[in-house]
């Protein structure tokens, strides 16, 4: 099957850890997307990746990093930076160069202990 | 603050009523497009009207765009209770909406069916 495959769908995080969250894609899409979404919020996105090796900042990328060392793949790890960590995550990816159709996993929803 | 803004923030409604969603937006855009989220999951794409479109259809989906008042309209005809979701609009972050720097998306209208 064809699709983006987050992992885990829940996951907690104990105050100072980082924790990443997985995020693989087989469409061979090039960009790769995280975003943030809050309860009864729209979506915010954290960071960008068009091509391999390379990523951009979205709006809110404070406390968390990405990498991008394969096209299937683009990590997120929230860092103890991230003072409100407590959010619904998701990954997106699309063919290079458009925002047309943006394809969805199924979301990691990162819970404070 | 966000490119695109639905209203309204809930709708309830029958099954088998028609049901309608706005979005209004600020910058110039490429295109516009609308997602469907249920509950505790991802978004799923349902259509995408260009800017030199004024209408767009897709089974029971009716999407409209007036880029002079910078807004969009979502017609869901004839409803049923699995069409129970939010709805989202997007716009391309970038002004004029190209690229592949990521969409900016509403805060979303919660719809409800009523069986």
């Amino acid at each position: 099957d064809g699709g983006i495959t987050q992992s885990p769908k829940y996951l907690f995080r104990k105050e100072g850890q980082n924790v990443t969250l997985s995020c693989e894609q087989n469409l061979n899409h090039d960009a790769m997307y995280w975003y943030r979404q809050d309860p009864g919020q729209g979506l915010r996105l954290i960071y960008y990746s068009q091509i391999v090796n390379d990523f951009q900042k979205g709006d809110i990328a404070e406390g968390y990093s990405v990498s991008r060392e394969k096209k299937e793949s683009f990590p997120l790890t929230v860092t103890s930076a991230q003072k409100n960590p407590t959010a619904f995550y998701l990954c997106a990816s699309t063919w290079t160069a458009t925002n047309e159709k943006l394809f969805f996993g199924s979301g990691t929803q990162l819970s404070v202990l | 603050s966000q490119q695109g803004e639905e209203d309204p923030q809930a709708l309830s409604i029958q099954e088998g009523e028609n049901a309608t969603m706005n979005c209004s937006y600020k910058t110039s855009i490429n295109n516009l497009q609308w997602y469907r989220q249920n509950s505790g999951r991802g978004l799923v794409h349902l259509i995408l009207i260009r800017s030199n479109e004024r209408e767009k259809h897709s089974g029971r989906l009716r999407v409209t765009l007036d880029t002079s008042k910078k807004s969009s309209s979502l017609l869901i005809t004839a409803s049923r209770a699995a069409d129970t979701a939010s709805y989202f609009c997007a716009t391309g972050r970038s002004r004029g909406g190209g690229g592949a720097d990521g969409l900016t998306f509403g805060k979303g209208t919660h719809l409800i069916i009523q069986p």
